[in-house]
């Protein structure tokens, strides 16, 4: 069955550390992949995606993306966190052979501590 | 203004009441969802259109239903709401002319409560 699995249910990192926030995802063939973030009182707004093509994908706001074939994975990163970063982040994969179901993950809640 | 617009942005309300929440966008996009939100489950999707003579029904369609009265509205309906319905909803749109499965867009969702 296809799925999207968002270990990690919330993350606290302090301001200016580093970030990862991991996604593995069950998909029978080689899927399209988004990172979408959710600020409070908003909608989800598309970080990065991958659909073929180098396996590190650069997206908004100093975010960065890994696709890992090998490890079914594509995990979110950055460097230096922001307090505004704090947010849900939500992994989400679709298909590339057409079709249009998008499935997401259950989400990751980050927390920045000053 | 927003592209993709919800409303309202919150509503309550009682058990058994019809309720429609409203979407509609300006990025001319010929594709458009309802999702809801639930604590610890992500997004869900309710139904999908792919163009105004298209619906069908998404993953859990029980108990709402949807109208696309043209490619820039889609309507989502709870015939008679139930406690169990209370959560977040947001809509959604993506363009499909530019490719298969392209991101999508979302409105700001509608805090839904059902008493």
């Amino acid at each position: 069955a296809q799925s999207v699995t968002q270990p990690d249910i919330h993350i606290t990192v302090s301001e200016g550390a580093s970030l990862e926030l991991r996604c593995n995802y069950s998909y029978g063939a080689t899927p399209y992949l988004f990172w979408y973030v959710q600020s409070p009182g908003q909608g989800l707004q598309l970080l990065l995606k991958y659909f073929s093509g180098d396996t590190l994908v650069q997206g908004i706001k100093g975010f960065e993306a890994e696709f890992k074939r090998s490890q079914s994975s594509f995990n979110l990163r950055k460097p230096s966190v922001h307090w505004s970063d704090a947010a849900e982040y939500f992994c989400a994969v679709g298909p590339n052979t057409g079709g249009f179901k998008t499935i997401f993950g259950a989400g990751t809640r980050l927390f920045v501590k000053a | 203004d927003a592209d993709v617009t919800q409303t309202p942005r919150n509503r309550i309300t009682k058990t058994g009441k019809r309720i429609m929440l409203e979407c509609s966008q300006t990025k001319g996009h010929d594709r458009m969802y309802w999702y809801r939100q639930d604590p610890g489950l992500g997004l869900r999707l309710i139904y999908y259109s792919f163009d105004v003579k298209d619906i069908n029904k998404g993953e859990i369609s029980d108990g709402y239903s949807v109208s696309r009265q043209a490619q820039a509205k889609f309507s989502l309906s709870l015939e008679s709401a139930i406690p169990n319905q209370t959560a977040l909803y947001f809509c959604a749109t993506s363009d499909h002319r530019q490719g298969s499965n392209q991101p999508q867009h979302f409105g700001d969702g509608t805090r839904l409560s059902i008493l």
